[in-house]
């Protein structure tokens, strides 16, 4: 899994198999979370987003689980295909730190 | 369609130049930001901007400028004093600035390379 800030970890995953991409964040302070996905030579493109009064949020085909025991967050994609292939980063941010932080992200490789 | 556009998507500076790289959003946002991200890093703030004409520094904000005199415009300039100037920099643009919980949204980013 990935820790905001550190390595870039690879995830290899069957078309339509589901993936899980791991998030692990250090300040407890954080009360926000948005999933990015950033293909080769793009810019990060929004997928979804989550505020700490909230355990799970679901969007099409995405799910965002947040656990604030342990810090950590996944994202969970059903029925992965070959257009999912990228790299995922989760991003946190606090009112009081006034700044999102940035994890480096999870290189998601889809096999046909 | 509504977006950020960022311009160019490669530029290349020689010794002692400038260079600015362009910002345009037509999403209507109140705030816009400037990241550089290196190979196997998280993306860095550069410097952000809640509001025209205000902006802030951010982590990284030795050897940048920047202005704000539209909303829909937030232009970098990378001095010659940025003595490490390569990397893939990202503009981005939010509704609410950094308290507010919005997703920040990113163009395609600038690709500066030294000659």
């Amino acid at each position: 899994g990935e820790s905001v800030g550190l390595h870039l970890p690879t995830l290899s995953v069957q078309e339509g198999d589901n993936s899980i991409i791991n998030c692990a964040y250090s300040n407890s302070a954080s009360d926000y979370f948005i999933w990015y996905k950033q293909e080769s030579g793009k810019g990060p493109q929004f997928i979804i987003d989550i505020r700490s009064n909230m355990d799970k949020r679901q969007g099409q085909r995405v799910t965002v689980l947040l656990n604030k025991t342990v810090k950590h967050l996944s994202l969970q994609i059903a029925a992965t295909q070959p257009g999912d292939s990228a790299v995922y980063f989760c991003a946190e941010g606090s009112g009081s730190a006034r700044q999102l932080t940035f994890g480096s992200g999870t290189q998601l490789t889809v096999l046909p | 369609d509504g977006g950020i556009t960022q311009s160019p998507k490669y530029l290349f500076r020689k010794e002692g130049q400038n260079v600015t790289l362009s910002c345009e959003q037509n999403l209507n946002h109140d705030a816009m930001y400037w990241y550089r991200q290196d190979p196997g890093q998280g993306l860095r703030l550069i410097y952000y901007s809640q509001i025209v004409n205000d902006f802030q520094k951010g982590d990284i904000a030795e050897g940048y400028s920047v202005s704000r005199e539209k909303k829909e415009s937030f232009p970098l300039t990378v001095t010659s004093a940025q003595k490490n100037p390569t990397a893939f920099y990202l503009c981005a643009s939010s509704r609410g600035g950094l308290v507010s919980n919005q997703p920040q949204h990113f163009g395609d980013g600038t690709r500066l390379s030294i000659l």
